[in-house]
């Protein structure tokens, strides 16, 4: 069964600086995701992605966070400049129009990112 | 603001009960009300869902029992497994502003012994 693939699986960074996390959504989808899990809380929406342009945006991801589809089956997070705070399991997902219409999304294993 | 609440946070049972997952909502302009089961090292699944003209769903041995009036949703779980132990996670949407923005509950960590 196609997946959606995140990379790394784990990644530990300095408070400042610049994380991109990536990500390879099931071939034929058309929407993307972003959600985050701190430890302990729930799984939040951060940022919907669709026609290479930002759909919506939730009030966590702020200025400091960046979505991009560099190519045809990339999509990345970009946090420019990291806070304690940014730590936590994140998520992408993706879903073809039936799916996004279902609320039918596929999770991949998420990256585990590490504020120290 | 929490959009959904779930309870309990975590819950155990022994092979063969029926773990009940319940959770409530807010905002009446929730449409779908999809349940997540997330295993360890594994991103969420969607498992069942249900929208708000009906009041029961099943699926296998899932159940979703929904009451619109009381804006609660619960899943049941049959003849539980071992294999059924995970994280389950309640979730609504209102599909009429945002596709695939999911509001989640916290999560429900369920166990169940063999």
């Amino acid at each position: 069964e196609p997946e959606v693939t995140q990379t790394p699986s784990h990644q530990v960074t300095q408070m400042g600086q610049e994380v991109i996390l990536r990500c390879v959504p099931i071939s034929n989808h058309l929407y993307f995701y972003w959600y985050r899990q701190i430890l302990g809380q729930k799984v939040e929406f951060l940022v919907s992605f669709y026609n290479n342009e930002i759909s919506e945006k939730s009030e966590i991801f702020d200025d400091q966070f960046s979505v991009e589809r560099p190519d045809g089956s990339n999509f990345t997070l970009k946090i420019r400049s990291t806070k304690l705070e940014d730590s936590a399991m994140y998520f992408c997902a993706s879903s073809d129009l039936e799916g996004a219409t279902n609320e039918k999304l596929f999770f991949g294993s998420g990256t585990q990112l590490s504020v120290l | 603001q929490q959009q959904v609440k779930q309870s309990p946070q975590s819950l155990i049972v022994q092979k063969g009960g029926i773990p009940i997952i319940n959770c409530a909502y807010e905002n009446t302009a929730f449409d779908y009300f999809p349940w997540y089961q997330q295993f360890p090292g594994k991103g969420p699944a969607l498992l069942i869902a249900i929208r708000p003209d009906v009041s029961e769903k099943k699926e296998g041995r899932f159940t979703i029992s929904f009451n619109k009036s009381a804006k609660q949703f619960s899943l049941h779980i049959m003849d539980s497994q071992p294999g059924d132990s995970a994280t389950y996670f309640c979730a609504a949407s209102d599909r009429g502003s945002t596709l695939g923005r999911l509001y989640f509950g916290r999560g429900t960590q369920l166990t169940v012994w063999p």
